[in-house]
């Protein structure tokens, strides 16, 4: 069963901070990885997909690397803000089957 | 906003019974996905439609079912409901132009369903 961890499970930061998370999968058989950004009482919004290992994706403050020989991909997220707070999930796949997700990061910024 | 429509919201049924939960797509989107959130799970992934023909089933149990219509709209039937069936219900779509899981979803606003 492939098995998508993420870590750490929470992380609480000043606005300001410059953080990161990661998210571990299985690399075998590797077909994508998915980033979503998921915020309380909404629903999970893409942030990147990701196909190739050494792909670097950024969207504003937010960027990810994947390293898809090694099973890993880290998303960066440069001079957090409290509008940052939300769970990021990642989530991938053996090729033929379907996402799996992992629990999330949970990112809280204070101000 | 996703462009994707979940009926409804909210949901409260007793055990025993039987819920149809709606989604619509984006415009233009041929492929849906049903997901289910538990407490203490992640994001489990159901079942997958492409223009209206299943196309991957994940741990979905035998007394969920799903389909896709004409129109593109999707419904999940969930009967002889039990108190582990309390979730949120999500659904997905996207374009089904490239291979799907390379794709990215756009979710719903979820269905919260409480069976008591």
């Amino acid at each position: 069963i492939l098995n998508v961890e993420q870590s750490p499970q929470s992380l609480h930061v000043q606005e300001g901070d410059s953080t990161n998370f990661t998210c571990s999968f299985p690399s075998s058989n590797f077909y994508a990885l998915h980033w979503y950004r998921w915020e309380t009482a909404k629903s999970p919004e893409a942030l990147f997909v990701m196909t190739l290992n050494g792909d670097e994706k950024k969207k504003g403050r937010i960027s990810a690397t994947l390293n898809t020989k090694e099973g890993y991909s880290y998303l960066y997220i440069k001079g957090s803000q409290p509008e940052d707070s939300a769970t990021y999930l990642c989530a991938t796949n053996q090729a033929g089957t379907a996402l799996i997700f992992g629990k999330g990061t949970t990112l809280s910024v204070s101000s | 906003d996703s462009g994707v429509t979940q009926t409804p919201k909210h949901l409260i049924t007793a055990t025993g019974q039987r819920v149809t939960l709606r989604c619509s797509p984006r415009s233009g989107d041929l492929s849906v996905y049903w997901y289910q959130q538990s407490l203490d799970q992640g994001l489990q992934f159901l079942i997958q439609y492409y223009n209206g023909e299943e196309r991957a089933k994940g741990n979905i149990l035998e007394r969920f079912s799903a389909q896709q219509f004409p129109d593109l709209h999707s419904e999940l039937n969930l009967s002889s409901l039990e108190l582990g069936d309390s979730a949120l219900y999500f659904c997905a779509s996207s374009v089904g132009s490239r291979p799907a899981l390379q794709e990215t979803q756009y979710f719903g606003p979820g269905t919260r369903l409480l069976v008591l």
